[in-house]
């Protein structure tokens, strides 16, 4: 079935460590996007790519970094300047760049040890 | 499971009852607009969207109202049953914006 993987479901950093999340999909969609879910609180946009070998920093791009060197791929490095990265994150995918839905993954959960 | 949203506001109905979440959005040039459901532990699946120039949109078992004047958007599920229990978020994207910006949600408890 077609849709968008994110690795791995649970994930623990320690202090300093950078750590990085896997998202892949096999929709053939152009744009890619990574939002970071905090308790309470609706979800907040990292970064996206629209194209392969090229991204934009969204809301609350400092302290992480993305690559899209594959258009299936677009993982996301939580680096040891994101102070407080415990958080749900979740990637999604679209088309076109028209008006559609986006996609999402299920998720991955970074807590810091 | 995920605890995604530990101090949401909570709508409780009874199973068959029909429920309605609102929504109310910032930008007036905001031209599209969804509704998600968040399950505990998984990412959202769309449920419904509707365009700025549109005013309503009826799907299976739920329809979508929006009301541009007071920037308003409301999601009616009707004979809500207990699997629609879940997170509900809106999403709007500011025209010629390429991202979703999502409301803080609601929380859907259906009591059987």
């Amino acid at each position: 079935d077609g849709g968008i993987t994110q690795s791995p479901k649970y994930l623990f950093r320690k202090e300093g460590q950078n750590v990085t999340l896997s998202c892949e999909q096999n929709l053939n969609h152009d744009a890619m996007y990574w939002y970071r879910q905090d308790p309470g609180q609706g979800l907040r946009l990292i970064y996206y790519s629209q194209i392969v070998n090229d991204f934009q920093k969204g809301d609350i791009a400092e302290g992480y970094s993305v690559s899209r060197e594959k258009k299936e791929s677009f993982p996301l490095t939580v680096t040891s300047a994101q102070k407080n990265p415990t958080a749900f994150y979740l990637c999604a995918s679209i088309e076109g760049q028209g008006n559609q839905p986006q996609h999402f993954g299920d998720g991955t959960r970074l807590s810091i040890l | 499971g995920e605890s995604v949203g530990l101090h949401l506001p909570t709508l409780s109905v009874q199973e068959g009852d029909n429920s309605i979440i609102n929504c109310a959005y910032s930008n007036s040039a905001s031209d599209y607009f969804i509704w998600y459901k968040q399950e505990s532990g998984k990412g959202p699946q769309f449920i419904i969207d509707i365009r700025s120039n549109m005013d309503k949109r009826q799907g299976q078992r739920v329809t979508v109202l929006l009301n541009k004047t007071v920037k308003h958007l409301s999601l009616q599920i009707a004979a809500t049953q207990p699997g629609d229990s879940a997170v509900y978020f809106c999403a709007e994207r500011v025209t010629g914006r390429r991202a979703l910006t999502f409301g803080s949600g609601t929380r859907l408890q259906v009591q059987p």
